[in-house]
């Protein structure tokens, strides 16, 4: 089965300082997808970054942008310029077809704390 | 905007009693998810609707049950909660589940069993 492990439960960073979540995942399969979701205190979580694991190519949005070892199966988020909207519980999620259907599996998440 | 609408946002319910959880959309997605999220752990999918297909999770409890009478509105039914039960529960929609599309999420709904 699928394992998406984030080791950091709580972290914190300098607003305007560059801070990297880190998320590993488990699985035999070579195709999938890997996403990290924003949930900011008490409102809806949102999509920060997707990767599609047959790109080499790291994504990035913005001051958002991901470091993606497949070798390593590691996904780390890197936020660059953190600004104080970025607090809020970041969720590594893992994809894959499954009998043709695509599910999310979710890490337990890591809560970001950007400081004035 | 396009978006995902959970009522209500705080739902407090005593232990035995039923409770019903709401979900409307208005993105027109095919297909709406029900996760359950207990604190400090990540979102557990209780299940979802493809159309008016349900698909239940394999360890998802007799005690949920969810119905869908439009593409619009989904519906979470807790029968009989327990207070394990206690948890943010959260509704998502995706146009598809055939491809890796993302899911977009509503606030979700509190839930306090007493």
């Amino acid at each position: 089965a699928q394992t998406v492990t984030q080791s950091q439960p709580e972290m914190s960073v300098q607003e305007a300082e560059t801070v990297t979540l880190s998320c590993t995942y488990d699985t035999s399969e070579n195709n999938y997808y890997l996403f990290w979701y924003k949930q900011p205190p008490s409102r809806q979580m949102i999509l920060v970054i997707r990767q599609e694991a047959y790109k080499q190519q790291n994504a990035t949005e913005n001051r958002f942008s991901v470091n993606f070892q497949k070798a390593a199966k590691s996904f780390s988020l890197k936020i660059s310029d953190s600004q104080l909207g970025d607090t809020a519980m970041y969720f590594c999620a893992f994809m894959k077809s499954n009998s043709g259907t695509y599910k999310y599996i979710f890490g337990t998440g890591t809560r970001l704390k950007v400081l004035a | 905007d396009a978006m995902v609408i959970q009522n209500p946002r705080y739902q407090v319910t005593q232990f035995g009693k039923p409770v019903t959880l709401s979900c409307s959309q208005t993105l027109n997605h095919n297909v709406m998810y029900w996760y359950q999220q207990k604190s400090s752990q990540a979102p557990k999918l209780l299940f979802h609707y493809y159309d008016k297909d349900f698909n239940n999770e394999a360890d998802t409890p007799d005690n949920f049950q969810s119905r869908r009478p439009n593409t619009s509105f989904c519906f979470l039914d807790i029968r009989s909660p327990g207070l394990g039960d206690a948890a943010m529960y959260l509704c998502a929609t995706s146009s598809s589940t055939t491809y890796a599309e993302t899911q977009y999420f509503g606030p979700g709904t509190r839930l306090l069993v007493l």
